[in-house]
């Protein structure tokens, strides 16, 4: 059973700070990899997506590497902004095809302060 | 584009009563659509797995008498939590992905749902 973990599950860094959120998973086969952005009380955004054969993505500030045989990913924020703020989540989809479950971990919450 | 709306964004019921969720694809047509559950600081967890016309999947673990879902057309599902108890109350998130791009799954902004 894929399990997905994120570490720290709390993160509090001044205005401007680089940071980096990471994420574990236990199966290694997955078909892709995604980073999420939720604030309170609302859906999720979709913010980058790696597919199992690509190393990392980038999208102005963020970039998202995966490492899958050691079944990890690394989220890095760049110049962090107050209103990067959010629940950071990272799902993973196992096989192609007609799966498209997502298993999620359970977020990091972010806050940055002026 | 690709806007997945819910409604009501909120709602409060009495124990005992049933709820109607409505997901909406308002710019393409989702040939599948995901309700998730959320508990405060918890993972999104997936309940079901539904097809345009086809009866919905039920993820181990989920009532699916509980919790009926109908997607009777490319733009609407809903999830009905039928004899609600406090227990249920929860934040339920619907997604969709459409035939042109089943990579992503296009989130909705969620319900808060709260059973006295």
């Amino acid at each position: 059973k894929q399990e997905v973990t994120q570490i720290p599950a709390a993160l509090s860094v001044p205005e401007g700070e680089n940071l980096v959120l990471n994420c574990s998973f236990t199966d290694s086969a997955i078909y892709n990899l995604q980073w999420f952005r939720q604030d309170p009380g609302k859906g999720l955004t979709s913010l980058l997506l790696i597919q199992s054969s690509q190393r990392e993505q980038t999208s102005g500030r963020l970039n998202a590497s995966l490492d899958k045989s050691s079944g990890r990913s690394t989220l890095y924020i760049a110049a962090s902004q107050p209103g990067d703020s959010a629940t950071y989540l990272c799902a993973v989809r196992l096989s192609g095809g007609s799966n498209y479950k997502l298993t999620f971990g359970k977020g990091t919450l972010l806050t940055v302060n002026p | 584009g690709a806007v997945v709306s819910q409604h009501p964004s909120w709602v409060i019921c009495k124990s005992g009563t049933s709820v109607k969720i409505e997901c909406r694809s308002l710019d393409f047509q989702a040939t599948t659509m995901f309700w998730y559950r959320q508990f405060p600081k918890q993972s999104l967890m997936l309940m079901a797995t539904s097809n345009e016309g086809s009866k919905a999947t039920y993820e181990q673990g989920v009532e699916k008498d509980k919790f009926l879902i109908n997607h009777a057309s490319l733009t609407l599902s809903t999830l009905t939590v039928t004899s609600a108890h406090p227990e249920d109350s929860s934040f339920y998130i619907c997604s969709a992905t459409s035939a042109a791009s089943t990579d992503t799954q296009y989130f909705g902004p969620g319900t808060r749902l709260t059973v006295l």
